[in-house]
């Protein structure tokens, strides 16, 4: 089956600082990738996405390339705000939605 | 801007209670998933809709939970009766489309986060 996995948190980092989340991927044929963020007590929402290899999805400084080759889609951005602290999910789609276990993300000022 | 709905925003229950979840996607959107977020963990699938067909409750503990969506619309998700290890965010997400190609992403309601006391 589908699986994905995430490098393990909690992740603390000074602010302007640059962040890398690690994801790789497990999965038959070409799934869409995505990155989803969730603030404390609510739903998830939708970062940023890639359909196809090579293809780099970006959103709000954040961004993320498909690596079919190393089947990884690591989230990357290069100076971190206090407002970023939240947890991030990697996540993998071919028809079923399957996430990572999430990351925590602490901003210090 | 269009949101999938979930209602209650929160629920205390009691052990061996019944208690039941409500969500409404974006209108258009033909996929339903029910996901089960247990703190500190990813979302979980139990249930997928198409329509008002079930696509996939492999994860969906059939004993005490149940998923419909009559009128391939709204949908509810129950559980009876309730046990404490229950406790957890349920989520309800929706997308327009799915396929070999390009899948759209799915968006969340805010979910309902349940305590079995």
């Amino acid at each position: 089956g589908n699986s994905v996995t995430q490098m393990e948190g909690p992740v603390t980092l000074s602010e302007e600082a640059f962040l890398t989340i690690n994801c790789t991927y497990t999965a038959t044929g070409y799934p869409s990738l995505f990155w989803y963020v969730q603030y404390p007590g609510e739903g998830l929402q939708l970062l940023l996405k890639a359909t196809k290899a090579d293809d780099k999805g970006s959103n709000k400084g954040f961004e993320a390339t498909y690596r079919k080759e190393t089947t990884s889609f690591h989230l990357e951005k290069g100076s971190v705000q206090v407002s970023d602290s939240a947890v991030y999910f990697c996540a993998l789609s071919d028809g079923q939605l399957t996430f990572g276990s999430g990351t925590q993300l602490t901003v210090l000022p | 801007e269009a949101e999938v709905a979930q209602s209650p925003r929160y629920k205390i229950t009691e052990k061996s209670q019944a208690v039941a979840f409500w969500c409404d996607p974006i209108s258009g959107h033909a996929t339903l998933y029910w996901y089960r977020q247990i703190l500190g963990q990813g979302p979980e699938l139990l249930v997928q809709f198409q329509d008002e067909s079930v696509v996939d409750d492999s994860q969906l503990p059939k004993d005490r939970f149940s998923a419909e969506r009559l009128k391939g619309v709204d949908s509810t998700l129950k559980i009876q009766p309730a046990e404490l290890g229950d406790s957890a965010m349920y989520l309800c997400a929706s997308r327009r489309y799915i396929g070999t190609v390009g899948e759209t992403e799915a968006f969340f309601g805010q979910g309902t986060r349940l305590t079995v006391v």
